[in-house]
Formats: C-alpha cells, sequence, structure tokens
C-alpha cells in the first residue's frame, strides 16, 4: 500500500536561514507521481510541484529546490534563504499511475515551517 | 475562469443534520475528489469520480454519498451529520495531463 511519511511536524528557521522538508514514500508501482503542496495560514492549497517517477533530475524553481531520490524513495524540498512569507504547513503527496486511473493524492501528515523575522 | 468553487465557506450543523457541501468547476476536469482535512492526519480522501455518473470510494467514505451528473459538479452530501465529520473539506479536479489538482478554497464543517 502507498504511504508518505512526513517525520517532521514543526520546524522553525529565523529569517534568510535554509531548510529542507523530508518526504519518505512507499509504493508499490513502478509509475507514479509525487508532489508538494503549499498551505498558507489562509488555508488554501497551493501547488507547487510535480514529478514523475522516471525523471530524477532535481529541480530549482527560485529558492525552491527540489532533491528526489528513488535509491531512498524521497523528495525532499529545500527552501533558501527562507522569508516570512514561507511560514506555511507543507504537503507532500504520491499518485499511483495504476490505480483505477484517478490517480489520487495520498498526503502525508504536513510539515508547519514557521520562519522568525 | 473561477477554477474550483467550493460553497460554503463556513458552515455549523447540529448532530443528526443533513447538508450538501458543494463543488463546481469550470475548467472541463475529467476528475474530481472530495478530502477532508483533520489535524494532525494530512488530506484524506473521501470520494472520487474518474468521468460524468462515475463515483467510487476513497479511505474514509463512511457517512458520505456523492453523485457527478455533470462534468462540472460533484456534490457531497452528510446524510446525518456527527460530531466526527468536523473537520475541513477541500474539493479537488485535474484534467487528464495529471499535473497537480486544482484545489478548491476549503469549507470548514463544525458539527455540534
Amino acid at each position: 500500500a502507498q504511504k508518505v511519511t512526513q517525520a517532521q511536524t514543526e520546524i522553525s528557521v529565523v529569517e534568510k536561514e535554509d531548510v529542507t522538508l523530508d518526504c519518505v514514500y512507499e509504493t508499490r508501482d513502478t509509475t507514479y507521481y509525487l508532489f508538494w503542496y503549499k498551505q498558507p495560514p489562509s488555508g488554501e492549497l497551493v501547488f507547487l510541484i510535480r514529478r514523475n517517477s522516471f525523471d530524477e533530475q532535481n529541480e530549482i524553481s527560485g529558492r525552491y529546490s527540489w532533491n528526489f531520490q528513488k535509491s531512498t524513495s524521497s523528495f525532499n524540498f529545500t527552501i533558501t534563504a527562507s522569508q516570512v512569507v514561507d511560514s506555511a504547513v507543507y504537503f507532500c503527496a504520491l499518485s499511483e499511475r495504476y490505480q483505477t486511473g484517478a490517480n489520487n493524492l495520498f498526503f502525508g501528515t504536513g510539515t508547519r515551517l514557521t520562519v522568525i523575522p | 475562469n473561477a477554477g474550483v468553487t467550493q460553497t460554503p465557506k463556513f458552515q455549523v450543523l447540529k448532530t443528526g443534520q443533513s447538508m450538501t457541501l458543494q463543488c463546481a468547476q469550470d475548467m472541463n476536469h475529467e476528475y474530481m475528489s472530495w478530502y477532508r482535512q483533520d489535524p494532525g492526519m494530512g488530506l484524506r480522501l473521501i470520494h472520487y469520480s474518474v468521468g460524468a455518473g462515475i463515483t467510487d470510494q476513497g479511505e474514509v467514505p463512511n457517512g458520505y454519498n456523492v453523485s457527478r451528473s455533470t462534468t462540472e459538479d460533484f456534490p457531497l452530501r452528510l446524510l446525518s451529520a456527527a460530531p466526527s465529520q468536523t473537520s475541513v473539506y477541500f474539493c479537488a479536479s485535474r484534467g487528464s495531463t495529471n499535473y497537480g489538482y486544482t484545489f478548491g478554497s476549503g469549507t470548514r464543517l463544525t458539527v455540534v
């Protein structure tokens, strides 16, 4: 069965520090997709990135970067030079291709990041 | 282009009451889902639909019904509300390219 583990429940950093949010997943499927979502204090869910299981290239988008390693079943998210606006709950999620075609998302329990000014 | 629209944003129900949470999308997406978010548990799938007329159960379907009569709408019905259904409910949709699901802004439901 699929599983997503975000072991870090809460993290606090001082502004401008770098921070890495960990995500470990389990799946029996060979084709799957990994996601990160941001949930700011306002409550909406904001899509950040999607990765498919065949693409292990790391990705950088501004201050955000993602490290996908199939060997360790991890998809970690790093924020460089954190800012107060990065304060949010971050969710890692997995969808598996073989299931029904719906590719529903299975979420981790989230990591609450607080950036202290 | 409104994306995914959920109504209401807030609702208080008494135990045993029924209600329908509305979800509509204007992106012609085939796939729609309902999730509930509870503290410390992330988001869990309630029901989902792969197209009009087709629905299926997710991880936590008990106490909820859905239907999908049109591509645009996917309402979630609580037949007899219980305090355990106090939660934040999110509706989501995606097209066939499997890029990230688009989520509605959520409905905060309290059952007293």
